[in-house]
C-alpha cells in the first residue's frame, strides 16, 4: 500500500508570493491534517478535511488556507507569503477518528 | 499556534537500556494519546496509542502508561537500539477530530 505523498518536497519562494502545497492521502483514506512544523514553535495543527468539508482549523492567520478534492487529495495555500512561514509542512492521513494518522514526508518551503 | 515549541530536551542512553520518554499533556478533556518517532528528513511514524479508559498498553518492546490524574504520558521502550535514535513527540487528541496538539518533542540519542 503506497504511503502519503506530498509534493513538492522543497521550495523556495520570496515574500509576498504565494505556494500551493498537494497531498495524497493512502488510499480509502478520508481524512487529511495538516501541519506546520518548525523549530521555534515545534508541530502546530493547520486544519483537517474529512470528506471534502473542513472540520477543524488551528490558530493561524487566513493567509492559511486548504481545500480537500472528491478523490480524498488535499492541498494548502498560503499566500501573501512571510519570512516566518519558512518551515516544514507535514500532511496526515487517516481512515477515520481515533484511528492511527499516517505522516507523509513533508514539504520544506524556505521563503526568501 | 497551540503547542508549544522550546529546547528540545535529549535523553541519553547506552545500547541495550530501556529508556523512559515523559510527557505532560494539557488538557483533561483529551481522550486519545499517540506516540510519535521523527527521524532527520522523514515525516513522523506512528509508534504507540493508548485511549483515556486505558492506563496501559504494550507493543513491540514499547508500553505506553498514561496518568490521568497528573496529566501524564510515558513511552518505555525495551532493550534501546541505535535505530531507536530520533526525536520523540507525544500527541493528544480531544474532540471528534483528527486534530493533534503536539508536545515539544524529546531527542533519544542511543551510545553503542
Amino acid at each position: 500500500k503506497a504511503g502519503v505523498t506530498q509534493t513538492p518536497r522543497y521550495l523556495i519562494k520570496t515574500r509576498g508570493q504565494q505556494v500551493t502545497l498537494s497531498c495524497s492521502p493512502i488510499s480509502g483514506h478520508r481524512s487529511v491534517s495538516w501541519y506546520q512544523q518548525t523549530p521555534g514553535q515545534g508541530l502546530q495543527f493547520l486544519f483537517e478535511y474529512f470528506s471534502e468539508t473542513q472540520r477543524n482549523k488551528g490558530n493561524f492567520p487566513g493567509r492559511f488556507s486548504g481545500r480537500q478534492f472528491s478523490n480524498s487529495r488535499s492541498e494548502m495555500n498560503v499566500s501573501t507569503l512571510e519570512l516566518g512561514d519558512s518551515a516544514l509542512y507535514l500532511c496526515a492521513s487517516s481512515s477515520g477518528t481515533y484511528n492511527e494518522q499516517f505522516f507523509g514526508p513533508g514539504t520544506r518551503l524556505t521563503v526568501l | 499556534g497551540e503547542s508549544v515549541g522550546l529546547h528540545l530536551p535529549t535523553l541519553s542512553v547506552q545500547e541495550g537500556d530501556n529508556s523512559i520518554i515523559n510527557c505532560a499533556y494539557s488538557n483533561s478533556a483529551s481522550d486519545y494519546f499517540i506516540w510519535y518517532k521523527q527521524e532527520s528528513g522523514k515525516g513522523p511514524q506512528f509508534i504507540i496509542d493508548i485511549r483515556s479508559n486505558m492506563d496501559k498498553r504494550q507493543g513491540q518492546r514499547v508500553t505506553v502508561l498514561l496518568n490521568k490524574t497528573v496529566k501524564h504520558l510515558s513511552l518505555q521502550i525495551a532493550a534501546t537500539q541505535p535505530g531507536d535514535s530520533a526525536v520523540y513527540f507525544c500527541a493528544e487528541n480531544r474532540g471528534a477530530t483528527n486534530k493533534l496538539i503536539f508536545g515539544t518533542g524529546t531527542l533519544l540519542a542511543v551510545q553503542p
